[in-house]
């Protein structure tokens, strides 16, 4: 078990491009969940993987905003068109289906800086 | 209303003193609680978790729910400065067919020698 992995770390982009960040999801887990969150807030929900399925997308994503997670495993979210209004820590989290008791376990994060 | 509110904080207490930081929240039939620990510029670490039928204890640090008035607690006792972080608590919503943690804003905590 070597935990949630995140790439990169960091990321400082220009405002209007594009940036993609991945989220290596602990191997047995099967649930994969992608949060924002900014300086003095708690974690967003933005979205939530069950295996290869997108099952929800939280209204905070607009269209600029997509997510993949092709063939259950790993998964990766897109931002096309940064704005700096989308700055802030990008969390990924993964948990084993058992009927939602379990807590996350959360990845390092990446934290994105337009400019 | 949110569907989990804590106080920002800053909680300032004394080396060796217990601190109690609290939670509500507002689905009555909310079966399950959690408190995350998270460092200043780290993600997330889960440190409690509770379910509905009773408190919890762990080590220095003890979880308790009051379902009558929805709030949950978490008491750390001989607080050290290590324990200065910023407390985060979440509650399970569930929608299709799935649960999603929702968490509050988090409490900060400042443990002071």
């Amino acid at each position: 078990d070597t935990g949630v992995s995140q790439n990169p770390r960091h990321k400082i982009t220009k405002r209007g491009q594009n940036v993609t960040f991945r989220c290596d999801p602990i191997s047995e887990h099967n649930r994969l969940y992608w949060y924002r969150q900014t300086l003095g807030q708690g974690p967003e929900f933005l979205t939530y993987f069950q295996n290869e399925a997108q099952l929800e997308k939280s209204r905070l994503l607009s269209d600029r905003f997509s997510a993949e997670r092709p063939k259950g495993s790993f998964s990766t979210l897109e931002i096309q068109r940064t704005e700096q209004g989308d700055s802030a820590m990008y969390l990924c989290a993964s948990s084993f289906r058992d009927r939602g008791r379990g807590g996350y376990t959360f990845g390092s994060g990446t934290r994105l800086t337009v400019v | 209303q949110k569907e989990v509110e804590q106080n920002s904080g800053p909680l300032s207490v004394p080396e060796g003193a217990i601190a109690s930081l609290n939670c509500t929240y507002s689905d009555r039939g909310s079966q399950s609680f959690f408190w995350y620990r998270q460092y200043s510029g780290k993600s997330p670490e889960l440190i409690m978790f509770i379910y509905s039928n009773g408190d919890k204890e762990d080590g220095r640090f003890t979880a308790q729910l009051n379902k009558a008035s929805q709030y949950v607690s978490l008491l750390i006792r001989d607080s050290q400065p290590s324990d200065s972080a910023t407390y985060l608590c979440a509650v399970p919503l569930f929608s299709g067919g799935y649960n999603k943690l929702i968490f509050g804003a988090g409490t900060r905590l400042a443990v002071h020698p």
